[in-house]
């Protein structure tokens, strides 16, 4: 899997917008962005996921530039609850499901 | 999103003994999933895909006779750590894919593996 590039850590205020950094300049043509994040002591939440175009969910938004070699998670609001760890994460488009998890960001969220 | 299980979240077993760790997914079929291992302050690492009916597939240097993979139904995986040895202490997690929409990948909320 085509390897991203994160900072570790990451600190924001409550209710301030948040942008989450990723670069994965190796990227290939169909290879998906992934972001899921993790509390303590929890398995990993799936957050967002996307090809090409910028995606919005209820968690979050999807930035990607447009020559893929970047992405910004967008959490809008940022509260409490989303201090966790974020991962960045590319699979291939292919039959092979497997997520491979590098070190990801520690957000902290300072009340 | 879609809810997988595991049970236990929590287990202590004696060295040498064995103990299976289950993983459910309560609202989709899963025809393929995945077992992860966690150590603290570390992240996830893949142990082995798990595919419904077949053999599971381990990553390179996990012990295939030590980590017992089996999913014999699209609802229901398990790993069954075999001869428990203290350094099998860890937080081990699983994940399922779900077909539709986008073939996502759902976790688990983990399990807690103490060996004495």
């Amino acid at each position: 899997d085509a390897k991203t590039t994160q900072p570790n850590s990451m600190e924001s205020n409550e209710e301030e917008p948040v942008h989450l950094p990723c670069n994965h300049s190796t990227i290939s043509g169909t290879d998906y962005i992934h972001w899921y994040r993790q509390l303590p002591s929890q398995g990993p939440e799936y957050v967002i996921h996307g090809l090409t175009s910028n995606v919005n969910n209820r968690m979050a938004s999807l930035a990607i530039a447009e020559d893929r070699k970047s992405s910004t998670l967008i959490l809008h609001r940022a509260t409490l609850r989303d201090a966790a760890v974020y991962y960045c994460i590319l699979r291939s488009g292919g039959s092979n499901y497997k997520l491979t998890f590098g070190k990801g960001t520690l957000l902290t969220v300072n009340p | 999103g879609a809810v997988v299980s595991q049970h236990p979240s929590r287990v202590i077993c004696k060295s040498g003994t064995s103990v299976k760790i289950e993983c459910r997914s309560l609202d989709f079929q899963a025809t393929t999933m995945f077992w992860y291992r966690q150590f603290p302050k570390q992240s996830l690492m893949l142990m082995a895909t798990s595919n419904e009916g077949s053999k599971a597939t381990y990553e390179q240097g996990v012990e295939k006779d030590k980590f017992l993979i089996n999913h014999a139904s699209l609802t229901l995986s398990t790993l069954t750590v075999t001869s428990a040895h203290p350094e099998d202490s860890s937080f081990y997690i699983c994940s399922a894919r779900a077909g539709t929409p986008g073939n996502t990948i759902y976790f688990g909320e983990g399990s807690w593996l103490t060996v004495v």
